[in-house]
Protein backbone atom coordinates (compact mmCIF):
# COMPACT_ATOMS: atom_id res chain seq x y z
CA UNK A 1 0.00 0.00 0.00
CA UNK A 2 0.89 3.96 -0.65
CA UNK A 3 3.42 5.45 2.69
CA UNK A 4 3.26 8.28 3.70
CA UNK A 5 3.98 10.70 0.74
CA UNK A 6 5.62 14.95 1.23
CA UNK A 7 5.52 17.14 -1.65
CA UNK A 8 7.35 19.23 -2.81
CA UNK A 9 10.73 16.56 -2.23
CA UNK A 10 12.85 19.87 -2.71
CA UNK A 11 11.89 23.67 -2.17
CA UNK A 12 14.18 26.48 -2.33
CA UNK A 13 13.09 29.53 -1.67
CA UNK A 14 14.58 33.52 -0.52
CA UNK A 15 14.60 34.67 2.81
CA UNK A 16 11.89 36.52 4.24
CA UNK A 17 9.58 34.37 1.93
CA UNK A 18 6.39 32.39 2.55
CA UNK A 19 6.21 28.22 2.12
CA UNK A 20 3.97 25.63 2.53
CA UNK A 21 5.13 21.79 3.06
CA UNK A 22 2.64 18.97 2.34
CA UNK A 23 1.96 15.76 3.90
CA UNK A 24 -0.18 12.55 2.91
CA UNK A 25 0.03 9.90 5.68
CA UNK A 26 -1.04 6.82 5.33
CA UNK A 27 -4.48 6.07 4.83
CA UNK A 28 -6.37 5.42 7.89
CA UNK A 29 -3.85 6.79 10.00
CA UNK A 30 -5.15 9.19 13.06
CA UNK A 31 -1.85 10.24 14.50
CA UNK A 32 0.41 12.64 11.85
CA UNK A 33 3.57 14.08 13.23
CA UNK A 34 6.11 16.87 11.96
CA UNK A 35 10.09 16.92 12.53
CA UNK A 36 13.13 18.67 11.64
CA UNK A 37 16.13 17.09 10.84
CA UNK A 38 19.41 19.45 10.48
CA UNK A 39 22.57 18.50 8.56
CA UNK A 40 23.81 15.45 10.51
CA UNK A 41 21.47 15.64 13.60
CA UNK A 42 18.99 13.49 14.35
CA UNK A 43 15.11 14.40 13.82
CA UNK A 44 13.63 16.79 15.96
CA UNK A 45 9.85 17.07 17.39
CA UNK A 46 8.07 20.10 15.76
CA UNK A 47 4.35 19.32 16.06
CA UNK A 48 1.81 16.16 16.51
CA UNK A 49 -2.09 16.31 15.42
CA UNK A 50 -4.23 13.73 16.61
CA UNK A 51 -7.30 13.31 14.14
CA UNK A 52 -7.39 17.33 13.59
CA UNK A 53 -6.34 19.24 16.28
CA UNK A 54 -2.62 19.71 17.55
CA UNK A 55 -2.37 17.32 20.27
CA UNK A 56 1.24 18.40 21.20
CA UNK A 57 2.89 21.78 19.38
CA UNK A 58 5.53 22.16 21.62
CA UNK A 59 8.62 21.64 18.97
CA UNK A 60 7.63 24.49 17.00
CA UNK A 61 10.63 26.76 16.86
CA UNK A 62 8.93 29.86 17.06
CA UNK A 63 5.31 31.95 15.85
CA UNK A 64 6.58 32.09 12.34
CA UNK A 65 5.80 28.31 11.92
CA UNK A 66 2.43 27.08 12.09
CA UNK A 67 0.62 23.29 10.90
CA UNK A 68 -2.82 22.86 9.87
CA UNK A 69 -5.19 19.28 9.37
CA UNK A 70 -8.00 20.49 8.68
CA UNK A 71 -9.73 17.20 7.70
CA UNK A 72 -7.42 14.88 9.53
CA UNK A 73 -5.45 13.71 6.58
CA UNK A 74 -3.38 15.90 5.15
CA UNK A 75 -1.52 18.19 6.56
CA UNK A 76 0.74 21.24 6.16
CA UNK A 77 3.43 23.42 7.43
CA UNK A 78 3.66 26.76 7.14
CA UNK A 79 6.47 29.02 7.56
CA UNK A 80 6.32 32.45 7.46
CA UNK A 81 9.56 35.18 6.71
CA UNK A 82 11.57 32.08 6.26
CA UNK A 83 15.11 32.43 7.98
CA UNK A 84 18.36 30.56 6.31
CA UNK A 85 18.64 28.76 9.56
CA UNK A 86 15.43 27.31 8.47
CA UNK A 87 17.01 25.26 5.97
CA UNK A 88 16.88 21.58 6.87
CA UNK A 89 14.90 18.50 5.61
CA UNK A 90 11.38 18.39 7.17
CA UNK A 91 9.62 15.00 7.69
CA UNK A 92 6.05 13.91 8.40
CA UNK A 93 4.96 10.59 10.07
CA UNK A 94 2.24 9.37 10.41
CA UNK A 95 1.20 6.10 12.87
CA UNK A 96 -2.77 4.23 13.48
CA UNK A 97 -3.20 6.15 16.64
CA UNK A 98 -1.55 7.92 19.27
CA UNK A 99 -1.96 5.39 22.10
CA UNK A 100 0.09 4.30 25.15
CA UNK A 101 1.26 0.99 26.33
CA UNK A 102 0.39 0.10 29.99
CA UNK A 103 4.11 1.63 30.77
CA UNK A 104 3.09 4.71 29.51
CA UNK A 105 5.13 4.02 26.57
CA UNK A 106 4.10 4.68 22.98
CA UNK A 107 2.81 1.56 21.12
CA UNK A 108 2.00 2.38 17.57
CA UNK A 109 4.85 2.69 15.00
CA UNK A 110 5.56 6.08 13.58
CA UNK A 111 5.71 5.59 9.65
CA UNK A 112 8.21 8.11 8.28
CA UNK A 113 7.71 10.27 4.70
CA UNK A 114 10.96 10.79 2.57
CA UNK A 115 10.91 14.51 3.76
CA UNK A 116 10.88 17.79 1.91
CA UNK A 117 14.77 19.53 1.94
CA UNK A 118 14.27 22.85 2.10
CA UNK A 119 16.69 25.47 1.08
CA UNK A 120 16.62 29.29 2.14
CA UNK A 121 18.51 31.41 0.53
CA UNK B 1 12.94 16.61 29.49
CA UNK B 2 13.49 13.32 27.75
CA UNK B 3 16.83 12.85 25.98
CA UNK B 4 19.03 10.26 23.89
CA UNK B 5 22.68 9.55 23.74
CA UNK B 6 24.46 7.43 21.10
CA UNK B 7 27.28 6.66 20.06
CA UNK B 8 29.26 9.13 17.71
CA UNK B 9 30.57 8.10 14.00
CA UNK B 10 30.95 7.03 11.70
CA UNK B 11 32.28 3.76 12.57
CA UNK B 12 33.85 1.72 9.50
CA UNK B 13 33.81 -2.34 9.60
CA UNK B 14 34.64 -4.99 7.33
CA UNK B 15 31.89 -7.44 6.26
CA UNK B 16 31.32 -9.90 8.46
CA UNK B 17 32.93 -8.07 11.91
CA UNK B 18 30.80 -7.76 14.96
CA UNK B 19 28.97 -4.48 15.41
CA UNK B 20 27.63 -2.48 18.82
CA UNK B 21 26.15 1.00 18.58
CA UNK B 22 25.76 2.58 22.00
CA UNK B 23 22.46 3.96 23.08
CA UNK B 24 21.66 5.60 26.62
CA UNK B 25 18.58 7.60 27.29
CA UNK B 26 16.73 10.14 30.31
CA UNK B 27 13.15 9.72 30.14
CA UNK B 28 10.45 10.52 32.73
CA UNK B 29 8.42 7.37 33.18
CA UNK B 30 8.67 4.29 31.13
CA UNK B 31 9.25 5.15 27.46
CA UNK B 32 9.20 2.86 24.52
CA UNK B 33 12.36 2.77 22.64
CA UNK B 34 13.62 2.30 18.91
CA UNK B 35 16.00 1.70 16.58
CA UNK B 36 15.38 3.55 13.27
CA UNK B 37 17.81 3.31 9.97
CA UNK B 38 18.23 5.56 7.49
CA UNK B 39 19.55 3.98 3.92
CA UNK B 40 21.58 6.14 1.60
CA UNK B 41 18.95 8.21 -0.60
CA UNK B 42 16.05 6.77 1.59
CA UNK B 43 13.73 7.58 4.12
CA UNK B 44 14.10 6.68 7.93
CA UNK B 45 12.75 2.94 8.40
CA UNK B 46 11.48 1.61 11.59
CA UNK B 47 14.70 -1.26 12.42
CA UNK B 48 13.34 -2.77 15.65
CA UNK B 49 11.24 -1.41 18.95
CA UNK B 50 11.13 -2.55 22.70
CA UNK B 51 8.35 -1.21 24.59
CA UNK B 52 8.89 -2.16 28.01
CA UNK B 53 12.09 -3.46 30.55
CA UNK B 54 13.95 -6.61 29.20
CA UNK B 55 12.21 -6.98 25.81
CA UNK B 56 14.40 -7.77 23.27
CA UNK B 57 13.80 -6.16 19.65
CA UNK B 58 15.06 -7.80 16.64
CA UNK B 59 14.64 -7.51 12.72
CA UNK B 60 17.53 -8.72 9.67
CA UNK B 61 20.07 -10.41 12.29
CA UNK B 62 19.42 -6.88 14.47
CA UNK B 63 19.04 -6.81 18.22
CA UNK B 64 18.45 -4.53 21.24
CA UNK B 65 17.57 -4.95 24.83
CA UNK B 66 15.72 -2.75 26.92
CA UNK B 67 17.61 -2.16 29.84
CA UNK B 68 15.86 0.13 32.58
CA UNK B 69 19.01 -0.95 35.26
CA UNK B 70 21.46 1.04 32.72
CA UNK B 71 19.03 3.00 30.87
CA UNK B 72 20.54 1.91 27.57
CA UNK B 73 19.53 -0.10 24.36
CA UNK B 74 22.62 -0.78 22.54
CA UNK B 75 21.49 -1.81 18.82
CA UNK B 76 24.19 -5.34 18.04
CA UNK B 77 24.50 -7.71 15.00
CA UNK B 78 27.02 -10.45 15.24
CA UNK B 79 28.21 -10.13 11.54
CA UNK B 80 27.03 -7.59 9.06
CA UNK B 81 27.12 -6.93 5.52
CA UNK B 82 27.80 -4.18 3.16
CA UNK B 83 24.07 -3.50 2.59
CA UNK B 84 24.26 -2.57 6.32
CA UNK B 85 25.95 0.77 5.68
CA UNK B 86 23.44 3.76 6.47
CA UNK B 87 22.45 5.43 9.48
CA UNK B 88 21.38 4.26 12.76
CA UNK B 89 18.89 6.17 15.05
CA UNK B 90 18.50 5.30 18.38
CA UNK B 91 15.15 7.06 19.82
CA UNK B 92 12.36 6.89 22.15
CA UNK B 93 8.19 7.83 22.84
CA UNK B 94 5.94 8.18 25.35
CA UNK B 95 8.14 8.90 29.01
CA UNK B 96 6.02 11.23 30.83
CA UNK B 97 3.10 10.60 28.51
CA UNK B 98 4.65 12.59 24.97
CA UNK B 99 3.87 10.67 21.87
CA UNK B 100 6.80 12.40 20.06
CA UNK B 101 9.68 10.83 19.30
CA UNK B 102 13.06 12.05 20.41
CA UNK B 103 16.02 10.78 18.45
CA UNK B 104 19.83 10.67 19.27
CA UNK B 105 21.96 12.35 16.76
CA UNK B 106 22.69 9.00 14.43
CA UNK B 107 25.45 7.02 14.32
CA UNK B 108 26.79 6.49 10.43
CA UNK B 109 28.21 2.87 9.44
CA UNK B 110 30.15 1.78 6.85
CA UNK B 111 30.60 -1.76 5.81
CA UNK B 112 33.49 -2.18 3.30
CA UNK B 113 33.54 -5.98 1.45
Amino acid sequence: GAGVSQTPSNKVTEKGKYVELRCDPISGHTALYWYRQSLGQGPEFLIYFQGTGAADDSGLPNDRFFAVRPEGSVSTLKIQRTERGDSAVYLCASSSQGGRGLAGGSLETQYFGPGTRLLVL
Amino acid sequence: GNSVTQMEGPVTLSEEAFLTINCTYTATGYPSLFWYVQYPGEGLQLLLKATKADDKGSNKGFEATYRKETTSFHLEKGSVQVSDSAVYFCALSGGGGSEKLVFGKGTKLTVNP
